[in-house]
């Protein structure tokens, strides 16, 4: 069975930093991009990360660029979020959510741009 | 980055047709086929229903379907049902400094 889990989240005093993890199973990690979505609460979704299968490539959301980094470890088949001077605005449910391919080739995939596996999501809240 | 745009709230009773629009720039709806929709129930993990403006992922119904005109996408659900009461979004590829945006959520009523 394809299985995003997360981990890691928790209260955190802003300024605060956290890591976030996520276990993938059930397909082959190393060949898709990998993205972050979170929801604050009530809130709406907004992408925060993507990391190329390789993990050469990544971008991010201008609203945590230079704050977050997101990783990789394709021989744990584990997605990371290293989050640092956190702000009571990144409070939210943090989801991991794989890559849907166009087509894949030669072990690695193209993508289409949507996320077709997402995991539980994990609650991070930034707060004194 | 600016969300993409969607309505609030829209409702139809059941065996109805509906439509949710999402309108965006030339730098992501207009600009590329990569528009994607998520259905999303309370408490749950959004769901992928349509990707690249109109096709469906294996499993989803053929009650949904998605089109494009211009810079504005849009999600029809056919033949409502009480289960398709969610919140739906849509996502785009953008050139902006960012790979991808959400629009703001439609909350859909069946009546």
């Amino acid at each position: 069975e394809v299985q995003l889990l997360e981990s890691g989240g928790g209260l955190v005093q802003p300024g605060g930093s956290l890591r976030l993890s996520c276990a993938a199973s059930g397909f082959t990690f190393s060949s898709y991009a990998m993205n972050w979505v979170r929801q604050a609460p009530g809130k709406g979704l907004e992408w925060v990360s993507v990391i190329s299968g390789s993990g050469d490539s990544t971008y991010y959301a201008d609203s945590v660029k230079g704050r977050f980094t997101i990783s990789r470890d394709n021989s744990k088949n584990t997605l990371y979020l290293q989050m640092n001077s956190l702000r009571a605005e990144d409070t939210a449910v943090y989801y991991c959510a794989k890559d849907y391919p166009r087509y894949c080739s030669g072990g690695s995939c193209s993508s289409a741009y949507a996320f077709d596996i997402w995991g539980q999501g994990t609650m991070v809240t930034v707060s004194s | 980055q600016s969300a993409l745009t969607q309505p609030a709230s829209v409702s139809g009773s059941p065996g109805q047709s509906i439509t949710i629009s999402c309108t965006g720039t030339s730098s992501d709806v207009g600009g590329y086929n990569y528009v994607s929709w998520y259905q999303q129930h309370p408490g749950k993990a959004p769901k992928l229903m349509i990707y690249e403006v109109s096709n469906r992922p294996s499993g989803v119904s053929n009650r949904f379907s998605g089109s494009k005109s211009g810079n504005t996408a849009s999600l029809t659900i056919s033949g409502l049902q009480a289960e398709d009461e969610a919140d739906y979004y849509c996502s785009s590829y953008t050139t902006s400094s960012t790979a991808e945006v959400f629009g703001g959520g439609t909350k859909l009523t069946v009546l």
